[in-house]
């Protein structure tokens, strides 16, 4: 069974562009879930989608939102983007419901560089 | 909120050694997941734990789920330098899932 994915892996961008990045879970995930890491920072959860809702949402700013469609994969877009936003991104899936539904798998990341 | 404290933060040992770490919480979970982190790559999972008082090996790896459901710990055997990275923690109940900061482990040549 294949991995979570992220696409693309690195991505450069300036200051007040918007960026676009892309998760598909594992096969049979309905719940995806993004985070913020950026050097010496742990995880930062941004938010958390099941069945096209967004269940979860951490503490960040408004230009950062998301989206789940039908098929379960999912986008999340930064709006205006800071020098601050320059972070690994990671997109993580799991199955939800059942037994051991809740055990959560991560993709590669995508690498942001905002200049 | 709920929070793990993970600790130690970082540690430094020559290739050989025994690692041990752990997470403690003042909240109750029902599922424990260990992760090891490689630079500019995704955590991956290396155990998961699912019973209070579970003791998991993966290889040179052993976890466990600490009795009174607060607490687990990761011992790592004979570390090689392969083993240098960031381990994570996570607790989760309820469907919500809480990190740790993180153990970033360190083998001295």
């Amino acid at each position: 069974k294949a991995g979570v994915t992220q696409t693309p892996r690195y991505l450069i961008k300036t200051r007040g562009q918007q960026v676009t990045l892309s998760c598909s879970p594992i096969s049979g995930h309905r719940s995806v879930s993004w985070y913020q890491q950026t050097p010496g920072q742990g995880l930062q959860f941004l938010f958390e989608y099941f069945s096209e809702t967004q269940r979860n949402k951490g503490n960040f700013p408004g230009r950062f939102s998301g989206r789940q469609f039908s098929n379960s994969r999912s986008e999340m877009n930064v709006s205006t983007l800071e020098l601050g936003d320059s972070a690994l991104y990671l997109c993580a899936s799991r199955r939800l419901g059942g037994s051991r539904g809740d055990t959560q798998y991560f993709g590669p990341g995508t690498r942001l560089t905002v200049l | 909120g709920q929070q793990l404290n993970q600790s130690p933060q970082s540690m430094f040992i020559q290739e050989g050694e025994d690692v041990s770490m752990n997470c403690t919480s003042s909240s109750i979970f029902n599922t424990w997941l260990w992760y090891k982190q490689d630079p500019g790559e995704g955590p991956v999972l290396l155990i998961a734990l699912y019973k209070a008082g579970e003791l998991t090996s993966n290889g040179r790896l052993t976890a466990q789920f600490g009795i009174t459901r607060k607490d687990s710990f990761l011992n790592i055997s004979a570390s090689i330098p392969s083993d240098v990275g960031i381990y994570f923690c996570a607790g989760l109940k309820d469907d919500k899932i809480i990190f740790g900061k993180g153990t970033r482990l360190h083998i001295l040549p």
